[in-house]
């Protein structure tokens, strides 16, 4: 059983639309890390929230912390062909384990 | 700088042999992680160093794996008797301390025939 469901597993949309992927436990996380993932690479941390309610922009990105602190999302506003990978939620419980969620492989088509 | 580097990229073993994966972290960070990633999962965790600390096997799924920190700086992680579940890629991530962010290696695909 995931700690942290991530939905949808699979996101297929045209260059310039938007889309946004979620993230949502039944637990309480100190802070939320979000990752992006390429084939045959390690995951790449893009953002970390930490208040419950927070939003964070990265250019085209948009992260957003519940205000319980147990869900997360991301929101990508015009979306290009370089956003395409695999997007990772994770949570820390305030040890040093990572909780991570199965992830949305998104694909953006040209 | 260099980032986190595994060894071997990839890996095909027969069922019941003994496998070694590599892991040479960040320079200066103290802070080791193994995880394990499954196809249509997450990453799992199976196991933090931490200095010159116990390590934390909690995550470990049996007694065939274990892994050990030589010096503070490399990482092995051993499979004995390996069983076709253990087919995955294994990541390695380092940190500078505790909780900050983790850094992650391009992982080692396992594939056990």
């Amino acid at each position: 059983t995931q700690l942290l469901e991530q939905s949808p597993q699979f996101l297929s949309i045209q260059e310039g639309e938007n889309l946004t992927v979620y993230c949502n436990s039944s637990s309480v996380f100190s802070s939320l890390q979000w990752y992006r993932q390429e084939p045959g690479e390690g995951p790449v941390l893009l953002v970390t929230v930490v208040t419950g309610g927070e939003v964070k922009k990265l250019k085209r990105l948009t992260f957003q912390f519940g205000d319980a602190r147990k869900d997360s999302s991301l929101h990508i506003t015009a979306a290009q062909p370089g956003d395409t990978g695999l997007y990772l939620c994770a949570g820390d419980s305030g040890d040093y384990k990572l909780s991570f969620g199965a992830g949305t492989t998104v694909t953006v088509r040209a | 700088g260099a980032g986190v580097s595994q060894s071997p990229s990839n890996k095909v073993t027969e069922k019941g042999k003994d496998v070694e994966l590599r892991c040479d972290p960040i320079s200066g960070h103290t802070a080791l992680y193994w995880y394990r990633q499954s196809l249509g999962q997450g990453l799992e965790f199976l196991i933090y160093f931490q200095g010159n600390s116990a390590p934390d096997k909690s995550g470990l799924p049996s007694d065939r794996f274990s892994a050990e920190r030589t010096g503070g700086s490399v990482s092995t992680l051993t499979i004995q008797r390996t069983q076709q579940e253990d087919s995955a890629v294994y990541l390695c991530a380092s940190s500078p301390v505790r909780g900050t962010e983790q850094f992650f290696g391009p992982g080692t695909r396992l594939t056990v025939l």
